[in-house]
């Protein structure tokens, strides 16, 4: 069946940091994929996604390619701020839901 | 605009009660999820609804029911709460389907703590 798998957290890192979170996924067809991110205390938000191969989605200076020939979707950072930390999901569309990764806890350090 | 609410944000059970969770939206989306979340599992769904009147089993249904009798209102009920059970609960909701990329928009959770 369809499954997300995403590297172990938890990450730590400091102020202006360069950011990777890995995510790779197993599905039939290609589905679009979405990073979701959760603040504490809150529910999750969508923060980007991509319906097909090569596209980039982007939103607040993090960006993911969908890599269909390795079958991930990484995300990325360039400079990362405290206000990222949070929890990352990565998710898969399947058959009426999401398929959503474990999530990978981020915590960046001033 | 409130989007989704989720009442009550925390609840702490004896095995074999019972409880109902509420979800509320007010953005007229058709679409509507519980979610668990457990640590290390992500999130994985327990029922959804494609529309008022509607419900149908997700990935872990067993030990839950849920009901869509007005548009903007998903319940889940647990008849008789397990240890098991403890967890946070996420409700959302999207304008559509899945298959039309439609955004899903989450509730703040609840936690539930069953003893």
């Amino acid at each position: 069946g369809d499954s997300v798998t995403q590297m172990e957290g938890p990450v730590t890192l400091s102020e202006e940091a360069f950011l990777t979170i890995n995510c790779t996924y197993t599905a039939t067809g290609y589905p679009s994929l979405f990073w979701y991110v959760q603040y504490p205390g809150e529910g999750l938000q969508l923060l980007l996604k991509a319906t097909k191969a090569d596209d980039k989605g982007s939103n607040k200076g993090f960006e993911a390619t969908y890599r269909k020939e390795t079958t991930s979707f990484h995300l990325e950072k360039g400079s990362v701020q405290v206000s990222d930390s949070a929890v990352y999901f990565c998710a898969l569309q399947g058959a009426q839901k999401l398929v959503f990764g474990q999530g990978t806890r981020l915590t960046i350090n001033p | 605009n409130a989007g989704v609410t989720q009442t009550p944000k925390f609840r702490v059970l004896k095995t074999g009660q019972s409880m109902t969770l509420l979800c509320a939206q007010d953005m007229n989306h058709e679409y509507m999820y519980w979610y668990r979340q457990d640590p290390g599992m992500g999130l994985r769904l327990i029922h959804y609804s494609v529309g008022e009147g509607t419900t149908a089993k997700g990935e872990v249904p067993d030990g839950y029911n849920v009901s869509r009798l007005k548009k903007q209102n998903f319940l889940l009920g647990l008849e008789s709460a397990a240890p098991s059970q403890t967890s946070v609960y996420f409700c959302a909701s999207s304008y559509s389907g899945l298959e039309n990329n439609s955004p899903l928009h989450f509730g703040n959770g609840t936690r539930l703590t069953v003893t």
